[in-house]
């Protein structure tokens, strides 16, 4: 079945300006993860949906950052006035709801920005 | 706050044995340990699970002792295609914190 899709794939832009970026899970899951990944580190966890309940945005990294999803499928993540310290790659992942224990997170191909 | 730790990177020779070892010494009683794999250009993918002791599907082992303060992720025979970074990822529903993972690096 079809995985965990992003786009575009790759975006630039100039600092100041406002980029959105797509993602679509996987049919059924109800549970939605933002990461970024700066050049050669770790993944930052950014914010978490899951089915109805309000989401986690503890990792945001600034008010100009924002996500929201639609139902169970597809989210947006919003830039406002980018920065080059935005400049990463922005990865989606989702799972089936939590039954308590770690589900699997299956993640797209991310977004790769780079702000000039 | 939890932290967990394991080698920044490793260097292996191909057809060799390989252990990753990741603390995470205030893990909670109902947390589940779970390694991710990540090639370059690519998300992250599902290893391997468990909960204690010793969990082994196709692809590796994970090896958790009885006070689960650590684990050990075993890929047997490791090829120049198992090169990436390994992520240990201790906790339940919502440990959503990666790390900087293990560089592995299989050397022909």
């Amino acid at each position: 079945g079809a995985g965990v899709s992003q786009s575009p794939s790759n975006k630039v832009t100039e600092k100041g300006k406002d980029v959105e970026l797509r993602c679509d899970p996987i049919s059924g899951h109800t549970a939605l993860y933002w990461y970024r990944q700066r050049l050669g580190q770790g993944l930052e966890f950014l914010i978490y949906f899951q089915g109805n309940s309000a989401p986690d945005k503890s990792g945001l990294p600034s008010d100009r950052f924002s996500a929201e999803r639609t139902g169970e499928s597809v989210s947006t993540l919003t830039i406002q006035r980018t920065q080059q310290e935005d400049s990463a790659v922005y990865l989606c992942a989702s799972s089936l709801i939590s039954a308590g224990y770690q589900e699997t997170q299956y993640f797209g191909p991310g977004t790769r920005l780079l702000v000039l | 706050l939890a932290k967990t730790t394991q080698p920044i990177s490793m260097d292996s020779y191909e057809g060799q044995e390989v252990n990753i070892t990741c603390s995470h010494n205030n893990i909670a009683t109902n947390d589940y340990i779970t390694w991710y794999q990540q090639f370059p250009s690519q998300g992250p993918r599902f290893i391997i699970q468990g909960y204690k002791t010793k969990v082994t599907n196709e692809v590796a082992s994970l090896f958790i002792p009885a006070d689960r303060k650590s684990s050990t992720l075993s890929l047997p025979r490791v090829s120049l295609s198992d090169t990436a970074v390994y992520y240990c990822l201790p906790g339940g529903a919502n440990n959503l914190f990666f790390g900087t993972g293990t560089r592995l690096t299989v050397i022909p």
